[in-house]
């Protein structure tokens, strides 16, 4: 089935320092890449996507690349801040079979940013 | 626009009980999904529902049931409650529910069991 697996947590950083987190996947079909983020005591908001390969996505400073030929989608972002302190969700969506109209995700990583 | 809401934001409950939590879409939006988050098991697809119909469900417990009405709102009912419920439910709506749409998350219902 799928699968999607991110570095672990906890990560910290100093602000204005660079951040990568790694996010590697398996899927059956074709999917479709997000990065979600998750900052305390609220729901996830969709940081951005990639539906294809070699497609970037951007947001907010942040940004991930749709590599099919080593299935992965590293988040990344050029110079933290102390309000980018959040948990990070990498999550594919399959569009094949059963697989479709479910996010999954993985195990989620802590970062967190000091002044 | 409202976001997607859930009601009640926080339940406690305690084992063998049954609780109905409640999800209200964004206007427009046909697919409401649901999801638990534990610190455990993370982020784990429990259905989705487009059009009063599931068209996926993931690998949970029978005891986990929902629904959808025609004004597109979901609920989803746990019976027999259990001490490895408690959770954070989350709920999320989109146009279609496919691979193409953003999902928008509500902030969560925090179900405690006792």
């Amino acid at each position: 089935g799928d699968s999607v697996t991110q570095m672990e947590g906890p990560v910290t950083l100093s602000e204005e320092a660079f951040l990568t987190i790694n996010c590697t996947y398996t899927a059956t079909g074709y999917p479709s890449l997000f990065w979600y983020v998750q900052y305390p005591g609220e729901g996830l908001q969709l940081l951005l996507k990639a539906t294809k390969a070699d497609d970037k996505g951007s947001n907010k400073g942040f940004e991930a690349t749709y590599r099919k030929e080593t299935t992965s989608f590293h988040l990344e972002k050029g110079s933290v801040q102390v309000s980018d302190s959040a948990v990070y969700f990498c999550a594919l969506s399959d569009r094949s079979g059963g697989s479709n109209y479910k996010l999954t995700f993985g195990k989620g990583t802590l970062l967190t940013v000091n002044p | 626009k409202a976001g997607v809401t859930q009601t009640p934001r926080y339940l406690i409950k305690t084992r063998g009980q049954q609780v109905t939590l409640s999800c209200s879409p964004i206007s427009g939006h046909r697919s409401v999904s649901w999801y638990q988050q534990t610190p455990g098991q993370g982020l784990q697809f429990l259905f989705e529902y487009f059009s009063e119909t599931q068209r996926n469900k993931g690998n949970f417990p029978g005891r986990f049931s929902g629904r959808q009405f025609s004004n597109s709102r979901s609920e989803m009912n746990v019976s027999t409650l259990e001490l490895g419920d408690s959770a954070l439910y989350l709920c999320a709506s989109s146009i279609q529910g496919d691979a193409y749409n953003e999902q928008f998350f509500g902030p969560g219902t925090r179900l405690t069991v006792l």
